[in-house]
């Protein structure tokens, strides 16, 4: 059964850059048509999707955080990280990754989320 | 991008009574692209509904789906203890896909 765990500083200072990777057990970040994503939930507000990435490398963001987002694949360690630049106190939130099922589809799997704050 | 307003923001039910859970789009979903995801304090959110109407793997058939076009229902025929939770509509149609702002289900 395919798990995912979130791990990463739990605190970032303003201007500073998140990082967060998440590992893959009980099966291969290569496996099948699998997508990979980053959703993150600030405290009171709606989810929102961050990002994608195929086992090919090809990504898609949301275009709100395209410009200081990234995600990428290290298929050796079975994870996928998430980069993301300039952080305010906007982008606190629990971060969660998540198995994609594709484009045109849901979110099947989901991590527990791990906790970012940003503050100095 | 397409905006989700569920309703209610909570609801106040008794197990064995049924739940009515709705999810509104501001524009219409294509293929029914609409998903429907329960989260429990401290645990990972799951995956119910998919396709509108489509069960995932392993959820009971007391959880049904419903809708098109812009209204989605998500049903719990007769409410169990553990499904009190929060439950969130979400759109995978169109990029950004997009998330309501959840309905919490609890116990009256």
């Amino acid at each position: 059964q395919v798990r995912l765990q979130e791990s990463g500083p739990g605190l970032v200072k303003p201007s500073q850059t998140l990082s967060l990777t998440c590992t893959v057990s009980g099966g291969s970040i290569n496996s099948g048509s699998y997508y990979w994503s980053w959703i993150r939930q600030p405290a009171g507000k709606e989810l929102e999707w961050i990002g994608r990435i195929f086992k090919s490398g090809i990504t898609s963001y949301n275009p709100s955080l395209k410009s200081r987002v990234s995600i990428s694949l290290d298929t050796s360690r079975n994870q996928f990280s998430l980069i993301l630049s300039s952080v305010t106190a906007a982008d606190t939130a629990v971060y969660y990754c998540v198995r994609d099922l594709g484009p045109s589809d849901a979110f099947d799997i989901w991590g527990q989320g791990t906790m970012v704050t940003v503050s100095s | 991008e397409i905006v989700l307003t569920q309703s209610p923001g909570t609801l106040s039910l008794s197990p064995g009574e049924r739940a009515t859970l709705s999810c509104r789009t501001s524009q219409s979903v294509s293929s029914s692209s609409l998903a429907w995801y329960q989260h429990k304090p401290g645990q990972a959110p799951s995956l119910l509904i998919y396709g509108a109407s489509s069960r995932a793997t392993g959820i009971p058939n007391r959880f049904s789906g419903s809708g098109s076009g812009t209204d989605f229902t998500l049903t719990i025929s007769r409410l169990e203890p553990e499904d009190f939770a929060v439950y969130y509509c979400q759109q995978y149609g169109s990029s950004p896909y997009t998330f309501g702002q959840g309905t919490k289900l609890e116990i009256k």
